[in-house]
């Protein structure tokens, strides 16, 4: 089945230690975003690409990295700069430039302890 | 500019109609879109309109867009458990970019 992945689903990290979440999609769409979701706040772009090897940077872009060295997977690394990086991380991908259809992983939440 | 706002609680009986509401500020959009997320899961896309609509039907669920207004709101008829969810007003603002509203939690009760 053609779909979007995200993993993990829960992930734990400590304080300083950065952390990368996965994103795969087979669908073969060209752009992949990441959001993050905060309780009340909706959802915040963070990094988006629409090709390969090409990225630009969201709303909230400080403190997070991505790559995208495949059209398949679009990694999102939390680094240690980010100041709360505790939230709930969505991947989305979308066809191509005329339709913003966009299919949505299941999420990672993320908890820094 | 992108701005898009939406109340953040709904409260419904089982079986009344819900009527979530959503205002956006980006007067060129082209489409509007609402996506629903459940519980631990991303989000689904439910509807969306072309803005040279007024009205969209699509079985339970009708979609009402006020272009002057930049007013949207999405009807829910006959609300059932299963329509518990958080609900979200998007506008495409351009061709690779969606803003997303805060989100409206819908709670049914019986």
């Amino acid at each position: 089945d053609g779909g979007i992945t995200q993993s993990p689903k829960y992930l734990f990290r400590k304080e300083g230690q950065n952390v990368t979440l996965s994103c795969e999609q087979n669908l073969n769409h060209d752009a992949m975003y990441w959001y993050r979701q905060d309780p009340g706040q909706g959802l915040r772009l963070i990094y988006y690409s629409q090709i390969v090897n090409d990225f630009q940077k969201g709303d909230i872009a400080e403190g997070y990295s991505v790559s995208r060295e495949k059209k398949e997977s679009f990694p999102l690394t939390v680094t240690s700069a980010q100041k709360n990086p505790t939230a709930f991380y969505l991947c989305a991908s979308i066809p191509d430039h005329g339709n913003t259809e966009a299919f949505f992983g299941q999420g990672t939440r993320l908890t820094v302890v | 500019g992108e701005d898009v706002e939406q109340s953040l609680f709904l409260s419904v009986r089982e079986g009344d109609s819900s009527v979530i509401n959503c205002t956006y500020t980006d007067s060129s959009s082209t489409y509007l879109y609402w996506y629903k997320q459940e519980p631990g899961a991303g989000l689904q896309l439910l509807t969306y309109i072309f803005s040279n609509m007024d009205m969209k039907q699509d079985q339970r669920l009708t979609v009402l867009l006020n272009k002057k207004d930049k007013h949207l709101s999405l009807r829910i008829a006959d609300t059932q458990t299963g329509d518990s969810a958080i609900y979200f007003c998007a506008e495409k603002v351009n061709d690779y970019k969606l803003s997303f509203g805060a989100g409206t939690t819908v709670t049914v009760r019986a």
